[in-house]
Order: structure tokens, then sequence, then C-alpha cells
């Protein structure tokens, strides 16, 4: 079992419509939650951190966690064409620890 | 923009080669850590620099190995290259604080390898 797991997609989703994504984590000692956008031959970017259970939103963004189910999942509000990338899960231990992805989720936006 | 800078962009090497890549990390960061993201892959942790010091590593073999020098800066080295070591090397820079579980890792643009 890989210790972040997502699924590869493509998800497709019509312009304007929310785009939902989902991640699991099978380390209960997990603290910290990232999701990364990555555009095709770009780097990755962040998009939101999440530590509490419960949802946090930023903008058209809002991520969900729930630690009793190791689950962590990202919504897209009113989606559009340049949303359309690979976004990856990433959970870390503790404060200044590794990183560890998910494979990512490709999401396509069609007008 | 992360202000976090990676050179050279893209390096073509062939099989049994060595290779050095290098990081610049954002102002007042103390710390780098390098991922080697295999295409339609995931990043996958490789080893971490802390005030010059390594600080944790993954599960990739000895002829990977780096430094990290005064200004934080930092350098990959991989030895005797392989083909599967065509990949997107990134590194990140943070500032972990203890006791904040809210440090972020910040992306530089990355140095494509390919090995022929």
């Amino acid at each position: 079992q890989k210790e972040v797991e997502q699924n590869s997609g493509p998800l497709s989703v019509p312009e304007g419509a929310i785009a939902s994504l989902n991640c699991t984590y099978s380390d209960r000692v997990s603290q910290s939650f990232f999701w990364y956008r990555q555009y095709s031959g770009k780097s990755p970017e962040l998009i939101m951190s999440i530590y509490s259970n419960g949802d946090k939103e930023d903008g058209r963004f809002t991520a969900q966690l729930n630690k009793a189910s190791q689950y962590v999942s990202l919504l897209i509000r009113d989606s559009q064409p340049s949303d359309s990338a690979t976004y990856l899960c990433a959970a870390r231990k503790a404060a200044g620890n590794k990183l560890t992805f998910g494979g990512g989720t490709r999401v396509l936006v069609k007008p | 923009e992360t202000g976090v800078t990676q050179s050279p962009t893209h390096l073509i090497k062939t099989r049994g080669q060595q290779v050095t890549l290098r990081c610049s990390s954002q102002s007042g960061h103390n710390t780098v850590s390098w991922y080697q993201q295999a295409l339609g892959q995931g990043p996958q942790f490789i080893f971490q620099y802390y005030r010059e010091e390594e600080n944790g590593r993954g599960n990739f073999p000895p002829r990977f190995s780096g430094l990290q020098f005064p200004n934080y800066s930092s350098e990959l080295n991989v030895n005797a290259l392989e083909l599967d070591d065509s990949a997107l090397y990134l590194c990140a820079s943070s500032l972990p604080l203890a006791g904040v579980r809210t440090d972020t890792q910040y992306f530089g643009p990355g140095t494509r390898l390919t090995v022929l």
C-alpha cells in the first residue's frame, strides 16, 4: 500500500462546475497535508495546506481533512480551463520533515 | 515566483557520467529538500539539508549525494548515471520552526535530466 494514494484521473469537469479530488494516507502519524498544483512541464505550486480536521477555504478552493478516516480532499468551485493541471496531495509527519506525495490526479476542465 | 532558483534548466548526459545540480533557497530559508519526479509520478524524497547537515534521506542509493553551503544554497550530485535517473529534479526550501506545523516547502522550477 502506498503511503499517499490518489486517483490518477483524468477527472473531466465542465467549466463552472465543482471538481472534487480525493486523497487517502496510511500513516496515522501524519499531521500536515498539502495540495500542490502542477502544470505540465512545470514545478509544483502550493494551493492549500491543512492541519486540523474540518474544512479550510481559500477563494475557489476548499480543503477538507478527516483524520479518523485518513482522508483529505480538495474542492475546486467554478472550475476554469486554467485549472487544468495535475493536483498533488502530500502528507508530512512533523514540521521540517519530508513531504510524501501521492501520484497526482489530472484534472481537465472543458469549456 | 517562489524565490527558489535551480540550474541548469535542462541537462542531457550519458549513462555512467556524473552530474551536479544546483539550488538557491528562498531568502531566509535554512532548509533545502531534494525530490526526484519521474514522468507521470509524484515527487519522491531524496534527502534534506538543514544548516549544512543532512537531515533525512529517502530510499536512494549512495551515488546520490548532496551539499549545503553556508548561504543555504545546495547541490545534488549523482554519480554513475543510469537510464532510470532521467527525471525532473526539484528542490524545495523551507524555514521549519520548532513546535510550529505551518512551515511550507516552496519548490524551484526544477532541472530536467535526460540520461541517454
